[in-house]
């Protein structure tokens, strides 16, 4: 099982719509979260970390459930720029790696 | 530079040769990743840098694979005898702190293609 799993999508969705989905994560030791948002052929930048309480940034939303094992990402009002790949990031309370996950790619259409 | 820079941008290799691929991370950051990412797929954890030492190199997918950091400053991921397999994207990426919730920035990474 991968530390850290999406699902790939793609998540087809109508300009305007409200688009979620999660990342669960197996090492109970991560300890903090990140999204990061990638264009085709680009290198990937941070979208917004993810904090206990949940945070806001604009249309986008990220949750945590350390319960669980999961993380979500909610787009509100999706613009056709939304439209790229979303990865998951965990880093481990110990040592330093940072463990991404698949990606979930999002096509926002007219 | 002001970003985590990466060189070549792209690198075109006969297969068996040797390359090595630059990064310069972004000044007085601490720790320095290396990935890999094939057409399509996700990032591959290659290894990490703290300062010069590297805690974690569990990512190399063979001994044909090794990286350096000199001066807690520029890396060199040096691939030899480079194999088709090889060809992807290497991405490094630098963050401040050692935890917590500091974000890593990445470089526009290399292409190898590996002929």
């Amino acid at each position: 099982r991968k530390e850290v799993e999406q699902d790939p999508g793609p998540f087809n969705v109508p300009e305007g719509a409200t688009v979620a989905f999660n990342c669960t994560y197996s090492n109970s030791a991560s300890q903090s979260f990140f999204w990061y948002r990638q264009d085709c052929r680009k290198e990937p930048k941070l979208l917004m970390s993810v904090y206990s309480s949940g945070n806001e940034d604009g249309r986008f939303t990220a949750q945590l459930n350390r319960a669980s094992q999961y993380i979500s990402l909610l787009i509100r009002d999706s613009k056709l720029s939304d439209s790229a790949t979303y990865l998951c990031v965990a880093r481990r309370a110990a040592g330093n790696k940072l463990t991404f996950g698949g990606g979930t790619r999002v096509l926002v259409k007219p | 530079g002001a970003g985590v820079s990466q060189s070549p941008s792209n690198k075109v290799t006969e297969k068996g040769k040797d390359v090595e691929l630059r990064c310069d991370p972004i000044s007085g950051h601490t720790a320095l990743y290396w990935y890999r990412q094939s057409l399509g797929q996700g990032l591959e954890f290659l290894i990490y840098f703290q300062g010069n030492s590297a805690p974690d190199k569990s990512g190399l997918p063979s001994d044909r694979f090794s990286a350096e950091r000199t001066g807690g400053s520029v890396s060199t991921l040096t691939i030899q005898r480079t194999q088709q397999e090889d060809s992807a994207v290497y991405l490094c990426a630098s963050s401040l702190a050692s935890s917590g919730n500091t974000e890593a920035f990445f470089g526009q990474g290399t292409r190898l293609t590996v002929v």
